[in-house]
């Protein structure tokens, strides 16, 4: 089966500009999630949705950073206006919810300058 | 909420050699313990999980173990390989299939040939 897809795989923007990624996840996972990895550290979950539905975005920087799923299956996260330390890599995820293992895809790069 | 620490950050063994990172978990209701092989330019992948009922699991090379009442697992790899070199992520949640994962900070492996 296909993975998790993700576009663009790097992006360079100057800071207080947008910009947006696209996770497209394994076909049938019901569950998404976008995280963010900064340079040295593990995957910090941003927001997780249930089909269309937000499950969890506690830690999302809501007047920054936003995302949607609108149809549950392919999701965009944007982040408007960027900061430097949005630098970062942004991993997307899915799971089917028959198990725990989330299946990752290759990330977005990004760097702010 | 949860918190994993991860030691050590960085770790260089001979090929052949056995390799062991460790995890601390803070949550007493966390039961499930995923293990990530994260490659350069790409998204983590799931190597190896243990449940909270179960003290110990292996998988030809890799074992994991598990502690509950000391809240700590290792990651065991023997007979170490070039391969094998990349950055490893232990997480914990609780099972379900929708549970937020907290992830370590990382260990990244480098086997010498």
């Amino acid at each position: 089966e296909a993975g998790v897809a993700q576009s663009p795989r790097y992006k360079i923007i100057e800071k207080r500009q947008s910009v947006a990624f696209w996770c497209n996840p394994i076909s049938g996972h019901a569950t998404l999630y976008w995280y963010q990895q900064i340079l040295g550290q593990g995957p910090k979950l941003l927001i997780q949705f249930q089909n269309n539905g937000v499950v969890d975005d506690s830690q999302l920087p809501k007047d920054r950073f936003s995302a949607e799923r609108l149809k549950g299956v392919d999701s965009t996260l944007k982040i408007q206006p960027a900061k430097l330390e949005d630098s970062a890599v942004y991993l997307c995820a899915s799971t089917s919810g028959r198990t725990d293992t989330q299946y990752f895809g290759p990330g977005t790069r990004l760097t702010v300058l | 909420g949860e918190n994993v620490e991860q030691h050590p950050s960085t770790l260089s063994v001979q090929e052949g050699d056995s390799a062991v990172i460790k995890c601390t978990y803070s949550d007493s209701a966390s039961n499930y313990f995923p293990w990530y092989k994260q490659e350069l330019g790409k998204g983590p992948q799931l190597i190896i999980d243990i449940r909270s009922n179960v003290g110990e699991k292996k998988d030809q090379r890799i074992a994991v173990t598990l502690n509950k009442t000391a809240k700590h697992f290792s990651l065991h790899i023997t007979e170490t390989q070039p391969e094998d070199s990349a950055v490893y992520f232990c997480a914990a949640s609780m099972t379900g299939g929708y549970q937020k994962v907290t992830f370590g900070t990382g260990t990244k492996l480098q086997v010498i040939p």
